[in-house]
Order: C-alpha cells, then structure tokens, then sequence
C-alpha cells in the first residue's frame, strides 16, 4: 500500500453530467499529480498541483480542473461528461523535487 | 508530442527464465525513467527508477538505462507466476513536470 488513497471507487455517470474525483497524498507528499488511463493503454498527464496551484498540464481540455488544499489533498472535476472519459482516473502523489511518484488505487469512471 | 514506445506483447515466458522488457522514448533530455508494474485491475506500482547510464539492481529486477540509445530496458530473473501483469515504462519530459508513459507490456510467467 502506498498511503494515497482515492475515493469513491466507481462511479457511473451519464453524458452531460459532471463529477469530482477526491484524492488524498501520501504522508509527507506535496505535489499530486491525476492520470487517465483507458483500457488497454498506459496511464496520459492530466495535470500537477503543488502549492495549491496547477503545476503543468497534459493535453487535456478545459472541462477538466482541478484543486490542491491545504493539506495536499486534491479534487479533479470534468464537467460536461463525454462517453470517452470512460477510464481509470489516478492520482499520484510525490515531494516536489523527488520525482518518484505513488500512485493510489484509482477510480473507475464509466460514463454512459 | 513527446513518445514512449514498448512492445505491447503478450511476453510468455517459463517459470524460472529471464524475462525482458523493452522501452524506447522520443525526448533526448529526458532524465529520469521508472518501471511500473500494473495487475488485472489493478493501479501501477512503483518497481524501479533510473538516473544515469548503465545497470540498477534491485533483487530480481535490473534496470538498463542508454540515453545515447535513448532505450530503457527492464530484466526480470527467476521469473515467478506472481510476476505476470503489464509493465509500464514511464519517462519525465526534461523540462517540465509531464510524465509520458508505455502502453504496456503484457508478461505471462508459465509454471
């Protein structure tokens, strides 16, 4: 196990609709960073939080956001749900500057 | 747009053999590189990270690392069933805080 920890752990939603994944970092970690992985391939950048604020961003468009808290943990939102957001949404979490990160146990998104 | 290239396999290999995984990558100032292994289900776990040109160790694990090459490569001796799952190859953009990763390999250890 790896201390980070993400909830809920499914979720089914319908197009159009919008939803918060929740992500909770490793003890000591600052920096979250959220991954989509569809099946089959490997997991794509979303984006980084570091000190509350975005710290670089994949090719992701705008109706995915996201917030860090003041205890490191994070939140993302994709608004206006489409069918391809279908995945496994992760979250790893890291100490800025130590590259290695740990990933939690994800949450399935299917969107119908 | 920044590339990390594996064989998708399947990789089959008998019980006790050395299994290899490969990884190429586009981003010649790329410094830093990490295996991951991901079972059925399951999210990615951390198995190795690699720096500088050359072999790591760690237990049944050595990673291979030639940037000149830019190939990254992982070894997995005694090979158990417990190593089947896909293993991921993850390489940080030089600069930036992007992480581009593998589709994967696929690895099946046969008893």
């Amino acid at each position: 196990e790896t201390g980070v920890t993400q909830s809920p752990t499914h979720l089914i939603k319908t197009r159009g609709q919008q939803v918060t994944l929740r992500c909770s970092s490793q003890s000591g970690h600052n920096t979250v960073s959220w991954y989509q992985q569809a099946l089959g391939q490997g997991p794509q950048f979303i984006f980084q939080y570091y000190r509350e604020e975005e710290n670089g961003r994949g090719n992701f468009p705008p109706r995915f956001s996201g917030l860090q808290f003041p205890n490191y943990s994070s939140e993302l939102n994709v608004n206006a749900l489409e069918l391809d957001d279908s995945a496994l949404y992760l979250c790893a979490s890291s100490l800025q500057g130590v590259e290695t990160q740990y990933f939690g146990p994800g949450t399935r998104l299917l969107v119908l | 747009q920044k590339e990390v290239e594996q064989n998708s396999g399947p990789l089959s290999v008998p019980e006790g053999a050395i299994a290899s995984l490969n990884c190429t990558y586009s981003d010649r100032g790329s410094q830093s590189f990490f295996w991951y292994r991901q079972y059925s289900g399951k999210s990615p776990e951390l198995i190795m990270s690699i720096y500088s040109n050359g072999d790591k160790e760690d237990g049944r694990f050595t990673a291979q690392l030639n940037k000149a090459s830019q190939y990254v490569s992982l070894l997995i001796r005694d090979s158990q069933p417990s190593d089947s799952a896909t293993y991921l190859c993850a390489v940080k953009e030089d600069t930036g805080n992007q992480f581009y990763f593998g589709t994967g390999t696929s690895l099946t250890v046969i008893p």
